[in-house]
């Protein structure tokens, strides 16, 4: 399996474009979870999805983020409008269950900039 | 939320043994993590442990956690170059996982 796969690996935008963040989990994989990292907050996590449906957004930073997992194979991360502070990187990853011991497999990350 | 906080730095000289400190908050956390992050690289799972555990060891890896005092350490025996890289904590509640700031270990010669 090719792993978590994440597009763009980087993207630079202007404040107040859109942007859109793609990810597709490994095959078989039942949850996705959507990460975001900064120098200043670490590692936290957005939301995540259990069988396509979103379960905890409760990390999503504001009404500009969006995300949705439209099937089993594919979820995306929208900003709109975006702003500086959102630059970071943002990574997806899948867990085959949610179970405790289940590995969580991350994609390598986009890095976004937003000038 | 769950606090998690690591150190941010380590030092060690190739083959010595690194030490990777991490304290929590929350005592109700179910199982506990340690993560290493490579330049421009996702996070990769090294180990875990259940928090009825006292230690857990896998190869050059000892894992060791101390419930009381809400305390976990991760030990890596004979550090290699490629050991360099960014080391996250992280406690799991229900679905979630809290992560520490991350502790870059640099190996040198």
């Amino acid at each position: 399996d090719a792993g978590v796969i994440q597009s763009p690996r980087h993207e630079v935008t202007e404040m107040g474009q859109e942007v859109t963040l793609r990810c597709k989990p490994i095959s078989g994989h039942d949850y996705l979870f959507w990460y975001r990292q900064t120098m200043m907050r670490g590692l936290e996590l957005l939301i995540y999805f259990n069988n396509n449906v979103p379960i905890d957004d409760s990390g999503m930073p504001e009404d500009r983020f969006s995300a949705k997992m439209p099937n089993a194979s594919f979820s995306t991360l929208k900003i709109q409008p975006s702003e500086p502070r959102d630059s970071a990187v943002y990574f997806c990853a899948s867990s085959l269950s949610g179970g405790a011991t289940d590995t969580q497999y991350f994609g390598p990350g986009t890095r976004l900039t937003v000038l | 939320g769950e606090d998690v906080e690591q150190s941010l730095f380590l030092s060690v000289r190739e083959g010595d043994s690194s030490v990777i400190n991490c304290t929590y908050t929350d005592s109700s956390s179910t199982y506990l993590y340690w993560y290493k992050q490579e330049p421009g690289a996702g996070l990769q799972l090294l180990t875990y442990i259940f928090s009825n555990m006292d230690m857990k060891q896998d190869q050059r890896l000892t894992v060791l956690l101390n419930k009381k005092d809400k305390h976990l350490s991760l030990r890596i025996a004979d550090t290699q170059t490629g050991d360099s890289a960014i080391y996250f904590c992280a406690v799991r509640r229900d679905y979630k996982l809290s992560f520490g700031a991350g502790t870059t270990v640099t190996v040198r010669a």
